[in-house]
């Protein structure tokens, strides 16, 4: 099973802070990796793909970035929408794992 | 416009089946590339895969819950299901089906069915 690890837990920022969360994954994944932003009572909304990649309609603050096992999500300017759990989740399986998400909270 | 709606009971007892039916508009589930999953989030905590159905039909599991998991599809309905056996308080959640285009993550999302495993 592919592991996949999220730091931090928590993090708190204030409005126009970058904001760096990191993924690791336990093995190699290239650079199937995606993540979502998720607000309370909401399912999961996809930001970036293939580590990278902007998902459309998605704000340009947001980037991702990483390959085999080492992923970063960069927000380079916090803005108070931004409140929410972000995940990183692998596709390089015939099935995904998540990792267990990291909180951002607005100073 | 692709759409994805979750249905199924919303209370089950222990030690019986939950099962639920994610329902898709705007593309077939047997279009080439497309991968269909559920997805399970219990109350306050994270993300947990379930398990995934290609377009061709095949099925993967997590290994975890693979024992009592069983995903199916009805393309005559485009529909998708997924039985889980045997279930516990712990598979109290709410349950997801999503789609995913191969290489570009999960790109649609049912707005999620809680359910509840209780007596």
């Amino acid at each position: 099973d592919i592991q996949m690890t999220q730091s931090p837990s928590t993090l708190s920022a204030s409005v126009g802070d970058r904001v760096t969360i990191t993924c690791r994954a336990s093995e190699s994944i290239n650079s199937w990796l995606a993540w979502y932003q998720q607000k309370p009572g909401k399912a999961p909304k996809l930001l970036i793909y293939k580590a990278s990649s902007l998902e459309s309609g998605v704000p340009s603050r947001f980037s991702g970035s990483g390959s085999g096992t080492e992923f970063t999500l960069t927000i380079s300017s916090l803005q108070p929408d931004d409140l929410a759990i972000y995940y990183c989740q692998q596709y390089h399986g015939y099935w995904w794992t998540f990792g267990q998400g990291t909180k951002v909270e607005i100073e | 416009q692709v759409q994805l709606q979750e249905s199924g009971p919303g209370l089950v007892k222990p030690s019986e089946t939950l099962s639920l039916t994610c329902t898709v508009s705007g593309a077939s589930i047997s279009a080439t590339n497309y991968y269909w999953g559920w997805i399970r989030q219990p109350p306050g905590k994270g993300l947990e895969c379930i398990g995934t159905l290609s377009y061709s039909g095949s099925t993967s599991y997590n290994p975890s819950l693979k024992s009592r998991v069983t995903i199916s599809a009805d393309t005559s309905k485009n529909q998708y299901s997924l039985n889980l056996r045997s279930v516990t308080a712990a598979d109290t959640a709410i349950y997801y089906c999503a789609r995913h285009y191969y290489g570009l993550g999960l790109g649609y999302w049912g707005q999620g069915a809680l359910v509840t495993v209780s007596s």
